[in-house]
């Protein structure tokens, strides 16, 4: 892998659903793995910055876990709200440069 | 305490004409980013500075400049404007390079 890519491009979810989203990165000189979730006319918010092989952190109904050999992440949301629409971006910092991948759309339905 | 600040939020330009845009980090943050997003494109890295020093530079034109100064204010300055460079332009900052971002609302660029 060349680059950050994430999947799905899109989803849409009922109201209650537990969803979950992949991120893959270059492991060669991985330094840091970030979660932003960015809401429509808001600013990019930092959900999580994950550095170590296994990391796995939480905050409420969203946890993210880290693979740096195989170079991937996967976001996890449990019981999703409506609240929770918006775009999720994941990034890897190599070298001195963090890279985005394009985003996950997620939409939850009420 | 106060967030990263980015100014001018909306502006339109005309093709040829230049433009400068500013970002005030959060207070203690000496990194400051800067990130251009295109309609179907993802945040496309444009350079990081850190303690007034480029510490790198994405793959853009030389049309698009930085810099930073001894107050960790950034301004990045796009000359000869093309109708490609219409786009949002985020400004984040950091404690340290690399690391967890902090970002403005950004300067939405239309170019005619």
């Amino acid at each position: 892998i060349l680059n950050v890519e994430q999947s799905p491009q899109s989803l849409h979810v009922q109201e209650g659903d537990s969803t979950n989203f992949t991120c893959s990165f270059p492991s060669s000189n991985f330094y840091a793995l970030h979660w932003y979730r960015w809401e429509t006319a808001k600013s990019p918010e930092a959900l999580f910055v994950m550095t170590l092989n296994g990391d796995e952190k939480k905050k409420g109904r969203i946890s993210a876990t880290l693979n740096t050999k195989e170079g991937y992440s996967y976001l996890y949301i449990k019981g999703s709200q409506p609240e929770d629409s918006a775009t999720y971006l994941c990034g890897e910092t190599s070298g001195s440069r963090l890279t985005f991948g394009e985003g996950t759309q997620l939409t939850v339905n009420p | 305490k106060a967030g990263v600040t980015q100014t001018p939020r909306y502006l339109i330009k005309t093709r040829g004409q230049q433009v400068t845009l500013s970002c005030s980090p959060i207070s203690g943050h000496r990194s400051v980013s800067w990130y251009q997003q295109t309609p179907g494109q993802g945040l496309q890295f444009l350079f990081e500075y850190f303690s007034e020093t480029q510490r790198n530079k994405g793959n853009f034109p030389g049309r698009f400049s930085g810099r930073q100064f001894s107050n960790s204010r950034s301004e990045m300055n796009v000359s000869t404007l093309e109708l490609g460079d219409s786009a949002l332009y985020l400004c984040a900052s950091s404690l340290v390079p690399s690391g967890e971002l902090f970002f403005g609302e950004g300067s939405r660029l239309t170019v005619l």
